[in-house]
């Protein structure tokens, strides 16, 4: 295993329009993070699962903004009707339950609306 | 809330200069702490954690003491090399919960 994988790498489009990115966490790791990181800024919270659960969202999830992890394994997270302001990079990250503290995150997806 | 504060700006310096970014924290209760780097095209990777005051984490000649007292959890090295330019992240995890909080990172330029 190589890792946590993220897809796409980047993602332009036009303002109005929905995206959705995926993740691919380690493959023993039952939980899954989603954080976003602007220019300059640290990561930020956004929602994270155990398994399938989603147990977690931030009020920076707007009603936009959907994560999903249908089978406990990959995840992905949609946002709807995109905003100029959504442009960030979307990080993902994934940890063993047993050592939930220790995240390992994968390369982003960065993603500029026009 | 919990947050951590970074010092401002980047940190330049020379090839085996010493390397200090100062890193404080306001969290409830105990939390672990951790600095994680970012090298220039690359994911964030752990770098060192400490789960209870007094311990240090190390790792790559970096290490971090967790200080209860003054709520810090400085990062220092002792002779930089000029494959430790990347960005610093200092972050924590208040006890019991699973979301990490970060600060904003500081940019370490190290001149040959």
């Amino acid at each position: 295993d190589t890792g946590v994988s993220q897809d796409p790498r980047h993602k332009i489009t036009k303002r109005g329009q929905n995206v959705t990115f995926r993740c691919d966490p380690i493959s023993e790791h039952n939980r899954l993070y989603w954080y976003r990181q602007t220019l300059g800024q640290g990561p930020e919270f956004l929602t994270y699962f155990q398994n399938e659960a989603q147990l977690e969202k931030s009020r920076l999830l707007s009603d936009r903004f959907s994560a999903e992890r249908p089978k406990g394994s990959f995840s992905t997270l949609e946002i709807q009707r995109t905003e100029q302001g959504d442009s960030a990079m979307y990080l993902c990250a994934s940890s063993f339950q047993q050592n939930s503290n220790e995240q390992f995150f994968g390369p982003g997806t960065r993603l500029t609306v026009l | 809330g919990n947050s951590v504060t970074q010092m401002e700006g980047p940190v330049t310096l020379s090839e085996e200069a010493f390397l200090t970014i100062n890193c404080t924290y306001t969290a409830t209760g105990y939390p672990s702490l951790f600095w994680y780097v970012q090298y220039p095209g690359e994911g964030l990777q752990l770098l060192l954690k400490a789960t209870k005051a007094d311990d240090k984490g190390s790792n790559k000649g970096f290490e971090a003491t967790y200080r209860k007292e003054t709520t810090s959890f400085h990062l220092e090295k002792g002779s930089v090399q000029v494959s430790d330019s990347a960005v610093y992240f200092c972050a924590l995890s208040p006890y019991g919960n699973n979301r990490l909080a970060f600060g904003k990172g500081n940019q370490v330029v190290v001149i040959p």
